[in-house]
């Protein structure tokens, strides 16, 4: 079985400040690695994933995410943040079916 | 244009009554999911399908039914809805069995 820890259910940060959302994961077996973004009243949209090769993925919107398969990690970062990136942040790992975390709300601010 | 589009984006309704959740996806996916949100818990699998009348169970399938006659329709019903159904429901489609790569908007249900 698979569990994600999303430690920070909240994130505030000032406009063009970097920022980094953490995520955890448990697994006896090789999984996928995802995250997705929730904007207000809208369903989730998929940022980047990672399922094989390169540690480091490169997502939509200038975010991009590294695995840590000895650290069993998959933070998000993003070097300067804009105000349009305010929305929940969901974490997901794998393989038959996901199982997601329970969110990290990111609120910039100007 | 492409996409899916979830039927009522609200609904109220009392225990004990069936109510059906509409999902259609124009994508031609194979693959189709229904989420439950619910505050701290993030989103649980409640069923998903492969193909049309190819559907199996997710992680917390009791009190909801789901068919998929057509590709690109996948109606959740609650045969006889409970307060403990209140939640945010949310459909999505995709290519790869355990990867939804779309979700539409959601329905808010309220079950009083």
């Amino acid at each position: 079985a698979q569990s994600v820890t999303q430690l920070d259910s909240q994130v505030p940060v000032f406009e063009e400040a970097p920022v980094e959302l953490r995520c955890n994961y448990s697994s006896s077996v090789s999984v996928y690695l995802f995250w997705y973004v929730q904007y207000p009243n809208q369903g989730l949209q998929l940022l980047l994933k990672y399922l094989s090769g390169s540690t480091l993925v490169k997502g939509i919107n200038g975010f991009e995410a590294e695995f840590n398969k000895s650290q069993t990690s998959f933070h998000l970062r993003k070097p300067s943040v804009h105000i349009s990136d305010t929305a929940e942040y969901f974490c997901a790992v794998g393989f038959q079916k996901l199982v997601f975390g329970t969110g990290t709300r990111l609120l910039v601010s100007p | 244009d492409a996409g899916i589009t979830q039927s009522p984006r609200y609904k109220i309704t009392e225990t004990g009554r069936q109510v059906t959740l509409m999902c259609h996806q124009t994508w031609s996916h194979s693959y189709m999911f229904w989420y439950r949100q619910d505050l701290g818990h993030g989103l649980r699998l409640i069923y998903y399908s492969a193909a049309a009348d190819i559907t199996d169970k997710g992680e917390v399938p009791d009190g909801y039914v789901v068919s998929r006659s057509k590709t690109e329709n996948f109606p959740l019903t609650l045969e006889s809805a409970t307060r403990s159904q209140t939640s945010v429901y949310f459909c999505a489609s995709g290519t790869v069995s355990n990867q939804p790569q779309h979700f539409g908007d959601g329905t808010r249900l309220s079950i009083l």
